[in-house]
Parts: C-alpha cells; structure tokens; sequence
C-alpha cells in the first residue's frame, strides 16, 4: 500500500519560520509536491522535487531525501494569509501519474 | 488563460438520488483527473484520462461511479445511487501531458456534495 504521514496541525506566529515534515512509504517514486489548499478551495501548486536536495522558491523551500523517504517545506516570513492546508503528494512511476496526497497539514498563523 | 472550470459548485441531494458533475479543463491540457476529498482527508484519485481514454480507474467504485470524456475535452461524473459516504468535495485536475516527468496539475474550485 501507499503511506504518507505528514502533521495533522501546526502553529505559528507572523514573521516566524515553521517546517512541515512529510515521510512516504510507496511502491514507485517519481518526484514529490506540495499544494497549499485554503479552506473551501482548490490546491494550488507550490513545489516540485524529484532529486535529493533543496529548492528555494521566495519564501517557501522544499527538500527531499529519497534514501529517507522524507521531505519538508519551509515558510519563512510567515504572514497571515499562509494560513491554509499544506498537502504533500507523491508522482508514482507507473503509467499515468496521478499523485498519492497525505491528509495534509493545517497550519494556523497567528499575530 | 482560464482555469479548470466545475459545476455546480454545491449540490445537495437525498441518498439513493443520482448526481453529475461537469469538469472543463484548462485548454490544450491532454489529461484529466477526477478526484474525491473527504473532509480531513487529501485528495483520492478516481480517474484518470487522457484526451478520451481511460488511464487509471482504479479507485472507482464502478458500481455507482462512473465517468466519461467525449471528445478529449470536457468530462462528467455520475454517481447512481448516491450513499451517505460519498459526502465530499470532487476535484477536477488537468495537466499537459501524462509523462514521467514534471507535470503540474491545474485544480478546478470542486464540487461540494451533500448527501442526506
């Protein structure tokens, strides 16, 4: 089966920095994303990454470590509109390439 | 450049009832997605197309599920009969292309369903 674990909430504070940490269990890899989803809304794209290492994008990184099974995005300069779910999906190397999404995590920026 | 269009945005119907939702994507994209979201829960993958064919169906329950391309563009879920669980957002997704590369998928504002 396909797992992917990520925090279920965080919390923050505006101008703060906070890492959401995901780790996948799956049966193919082929890159991993994160979406940022405001409530009753659709996700929206934030991050792609299919090779180890970082990748800065303004205010949002995302790193990934294949060997570990692990990734995380990092918000800097928190502001009050990040608030919002953070999804981490993983592209499986099959035919097609749907995305397998963790239950995302809700994070709470307050001033 | 418009983006993934849905309809109706929100639909509330009595168990047993049939629903159908429609999907337009985003122009010149070749694949297109239906997925389910539960509140709580990440997306689900139900389908899969690309242009008209089915690539992935999977995680369709075909016995009430069901969905179809005409044309390589637009799309239509139904679901016949409708259960308590199937209470949920239905996203529709379009990319590109289907490759094994990067592919970024565009996300229409879903479907609300309801069902009493």
């Amino acid at each position: 089966g396909q797992n992917i674990d990520q925090p279920t909430e965080m919390t923050a504070t505006e101008g703060a920095i906070v890492q959401i940490n995901c780790t996948y269990q799956t049966s193919g890899f082929n890159g991993l994303f994160w979406y940022q989803q405001h409530a009753g809304e659709a996700p929206t794209f934030l991050s792609y990454n299919v090779l180890d290492g970082l990748e800065e994008k303004g205010r949002f990184s995302s790193f990934l470590s294949r060997s570990k099974g692990y990734s995380y995005l990092l918000l800097k300069e928190l502001q009050m509109k990040d608030s919002a779910s953070y999804l981490c999906a993983v592209s499986l190397n099959q035919a097609g390439t749907a995305l397998i999404f963790g239950k995302g995590t809700t994070l709470s920026v307050s001033s | 450049e418009a983006g993934v269009a849905q309809s109706p945005r929100y639909k509330i119907i009595e168990k047993r009832q049939s629903v159908a939702f429609w999907c337009n994507p985003i122009s010149g994209h070749a694949t297109l997605y239906w997925y389910q979201q539960i509140l709580g829960q990440g997306p689900k993958l139900l389908i899969q197309f690309q242009n008209n064919g089915v690539v992935d169906d999977s995680q369709l329950p075909k016995d009430r599920f069901s969905a179809e391309r005409l044309k390589g563009v637009d799309s239509t879920l139904k679901i016949q009969p409708a259960k308590l669980e199937d209470s949920a957002v239905y996203l529709c997704a379009s990319s590109l292309v289907a490759d094994r590369g990067y592919n970024e998928q565009f996300f229409g504002p879903g479907t609300r369903l309801t069902v009493l």
